[in-house]
C-alpha cells in the first residue's frame, strides 16, 4: 500500500519569498511521483513529475522538486512567489506498472492550498 | 491535443436519482481513471479503465459504475444518490511509460 502525507494544509508567502511545499510518501516499492496544482472550480494541471533519472526535477512556472528516497520526500519549491501561484497542490504517488496492469491509481495528498500575500 | 472533457460541468439531482457523466480522453489515450474530490475526503480513486475493461475500483460502494467505449470515452453511473455524493468528479486520462494522468476540468454534481 502507498500512502502520501503532506504537511501544512495552509502555506502563506508574501509575493517573491520562497515556496516549499511539503510532501513525504510510503510506498513498498519506488513509486513514480507528481505534483499537481488545482485553481478554484477547474481540475488538476500536472507541474511536474519523477520517474527516472535525475533527482532534481524541473516543472512549469518555475517549479522544482527533488526526489530524495533516503528521507521518502518529495518537497515542491519555487524561488520566487508570484500571486498568480496562490491555488491548491497536491503531492500523488502511483506505482511503477505497464499501462494496462490497471493499477495507475494515484494516491494523493490531502493538499496544500498556497496564499501568496502581496 | 484537446485535452480531457467533461460533460456536464455541473449537475443538480435529488435524493434517490441517478446520475451519468461522461468523459472524453486526449485523443489516443486509453486508459481513463475517475476520482472523487469532497472537502472532507480529498481526492479518492473511483476506478480505472483500459481497453473497454474495469481494471481496477477503489473503495466505493456498488451503487458507483462505469464503462468505457471501443473509442475509449468512459462514462460513470451514480444510482440512488444520497446527499453524500455531492462532490467534484474528475476524469483522467493516461498514456505511456510514467503513469502521467491528464485531467479534466470536472463534473460538479451536487444533491439535494
Amino acid at each position: 500500500a502507498q500512502s502520501v502525507t503532506q504537511l501544512g494544509s495552509h502555506v502563506s508567502v508574501s509575493e517573491g519569498a520562497l515556496v516549499l511545499l511539503r510532501c513525504n510518501y510510503s510506498s513498498s516499492v519506488p513509486p513514480y511521483l507528481f505534483w499537481y496544482v488545482q485553481y478554484p472550480n477547474q481540475g488538476l494541471q500536472l507541474l511536474l513529475k519523477y520517474t527516472t533519472g535525475a533527482t532534481l526535477v524541473k516543472g512549469i512556472n518555475g517549479f522544482e522538486a527533488e526526489f530524495k528516497k533516503s528521507e521518502t520526500s518529495f518537497h515542491l519549491t519555487k524561488p520566487s512567489a508570484h500571486m498568480s501561484d496562490a491555488a491548491e497542490y497536491f503531492c500523488a504517488v502511483t506505482m511503477r506498472t505497464p499501462m494496462d496492469t490497471g493499477r495507475r491509481a494515484l494516491t494523493f495528498g490531502s493538499g496544500t492550498r498556497l496564499q501568496v500575500q502581496p | 491535443k484537446a485535452g480531457v472533457t467533461q460533460t456536464p460541468r455541473y449537475l443538480i439531482k435529488t435524493r434517490g436519482q441517478q446520475v451519468t457523466l461522461s468523459c472524453s480522453p486526449i485523443s489516443g489515450h486509453r486508459s481513463v481513471s475517475w476520482y472523487q474530490q469532497t472537502p472532507g475526503q480529498g481526492l479518492q480513486f473511483l476506478f480505472e479503465y483500459f481497453s473497454e475493461t474495469q481494471r481496477n475500483k477503489g473503495n466505493f460502494p456498488g451503487r458507483f459504475s462505469g464503462r468505457q467505449f471501443s473509442n475509449s470515452r468512459s462514462e460513470m453511473n451514480v444510482s440512488t444518490l444520497e446527499l453524500g455524493d455531492s462532490a467534484l468528479y474528475l476524469c483522467a486520462s493516461s498514456w505511456g511509460t510514467y503513469n502521467e494522468q491528464f485531467f479534466g476540468p470536472g463534473t460538479r454534481l451536487t444533491v439535494l
